[in-house]
């Protein structure tokens, strides 16, 4: 079965303080992992998209990385803007469109 | 990138209601998807919209409870029917664009 585990659940950093965000997961066959930022009472906006291990992108403060069984979110020098919750999902080959999401990790940066 | 707008953003029901949340996206689209998403939870699939054929529905929902209208590429609808508490969440309408995967703002539903 297709699962997806996000660690932690919620993080507090201080302005500048970089970390990052793990996103650990089993499918038979990926065919993509997804991150997402969400505000509260918003849709989820895309952020990236990983087909293969060792690919990474980047945006902005933000990069993604990902291996066989996990991928990381980093964040760097992040600021208060940054505070929301980021979700990780993961499509299979077998279920074309269907997104399996992890439970999200909910950033809060403090200034 | 998709554009999705959801109607209606929030609503309060009476339980046993129905509500009907529509979808629109700004471009064709093969395939719309349905997600749920309980206070504090993440996004759960509820079903898939095709045009011209029935939703497949996931595990745990069906069609009478959450009846799908698909009658053009570019529009859908869900109903949740026969409402309880216990069925308000928000309900994301998404689509698949090239190889990114778009959500409308949701439709908060408190049920009382």
């Amino acid at each position: 079965e297709d699962q997806v585990t996000q660690s932690p659940e919620a993080l507090r950093l201080q302005e500048g303080e970089s970390s990052s965000l793990n996103c650990s997961y089993t499918v038979s066959g990926l065919r993509g992992l997804f991150w997402y930022r969400q505000d509260p009472g918003k849709g989820p906006e895309f952020l990236f998209t990983l087909y293969s291990a060792g690919e990474e992108k980047e945006k902005e403060r933000l990069k993604a990385t990902l291996t066989k069984k996990e991928s990381f979110l980093h964040i760097t020098a992040p600021k208060p803007e940054d505070s929301a919750t980021y979700l990780c999902a993961v499509q299979g080959m077998s279920n074309t469109g269907k997104l399996i999401f992890g439970q999200g990790t909910t950033l809060q940066v403090k200034p | 990138s998709a554009v999705i707008s959801q109607k209606p953003s929030r609503d309060i029901c009476q339980r046993g209601t129905s509500l009907t949340i529509q979808c629109q996206v700004d471009s064709q689209v093969t395939m719309m998807f349905w997600y749920r998403q309980q206070p504090g939870q993440s996004l759960t699939l509820i079903a898939t919209a095709n045009q011209g054929s029935e939703a497949t529905y996931e595990s745990g929902f069906v069609i009478d409870k959450f009846p799908i209208s698909r009658p053009n590429l570019t529009f859908s609808t869900l109903t949740v029917s026969n409402m309880s508490p216990e069925d308000s969440s928000i309900y994301l309408c998404s689509v698949e664009w090239a190889t990114e995967a778009f959500f409308g703002q949701g439709t908060r539903l408190t049920v009382v």
